[in-house]
């Protein structure tokens, strides 16, 4: 069983698209997170959320919203995709209780045409 | 914003040497991670040592941690073709231990 789930994998689409990334972790963690890869491999958080909690929220445009139905879960919807939003998104979990190890998903490739 | 910074960015070597990649870390930490990416895939959690400690092994690995100078090291010994991989150092924040903060990691490439 996958430990950290994503889907899609891959996902191209039209500038001004909206589009959706999910996100399933198996582990019983109570903290997910999204990062976001480019293509210089720059890793930047851009969410986390503890028990369907937002507990960080960086510096990202609002086109950007997070959604955690439940701990076991979080999602990212993107709005108005635009060339720059082109990148590998991740997820990951990881246990609340230190030491904060990070368990990842095998990335989703999102392309912007 | 990135915490940690790894160099070399690049760092190629012939099976059976050792790889040594740094990484430096600019606020206060609980403990510093290493993880690993293999092209095309998930990071991978490989060794973490905390902020109270100077060195630790696991295996082939050897990771030192210098707060003074916050700085990390990991030492890979006897590499394989294998170990061909991007080596990312991850940092929490002393406040708050799930903000972890990657920097642009390490490629190294170990030529059979």
């Amino acid at each position: 069983d996958t430990a950290v789930s994503q889907t899609p994998k891959y996902l191209v689409t039209q500038m001004g698209n909206d589009k959706s990334i999910k996100c399933e972790q198996n582990l019983g963690h109570d903290t997910m997170y999204w990062y976001k890869q480019d293509s210089k491999k720059f890793l930047k958080i851009m969410f986390s959320y503890n028990n369907k909690e937002l507990i960080i929220n960086e510096t990202v445009p609002n086109r950007f919203s997070p959604k955690s139905p439940d701990k076991a879960h979080l999602n990212l919807h993107i709005n108005s995709l635009e060339l720059g939003d082109s990148a590998v998104y991740f997820c990951a979990s990881s246990p609340y209780i230190p030491p904060n190890v990070l368990t990842f998903g095998a990335g989703s490739r999102l392309t912007v045409l | 914003s990135q915490q940690g910074e790894e160099d070399p960015q690049a760092l190629s070597i012939q099976e059976g040497e050792n790889a040594t990649m740094n990484c430096s870390y600019k606020t206060s930490i609980n403990n510093l991670q290493w993880y690993r990416q293999n092209s095309g895939r998930g990071l991978v959690h490989l060794i973490l040592i905390r902020s109270n400690e100077r060195e630790k092994h696991s295996g082939r690995l050897r990771v030192t941690l210098d707060t003074s100078k916050k700085s990390s090291s990991l030492l890979i010994t006897a590499s394989r073709a294998a170990d061909t991989a991007s080596y990312f150092c991850a940092t929490d924040a002393e406040y708050n231990n799930n903000d972890m903060r990657f920097g642009a990691g390490t490629r190294l490439t170990v030529k059979p």
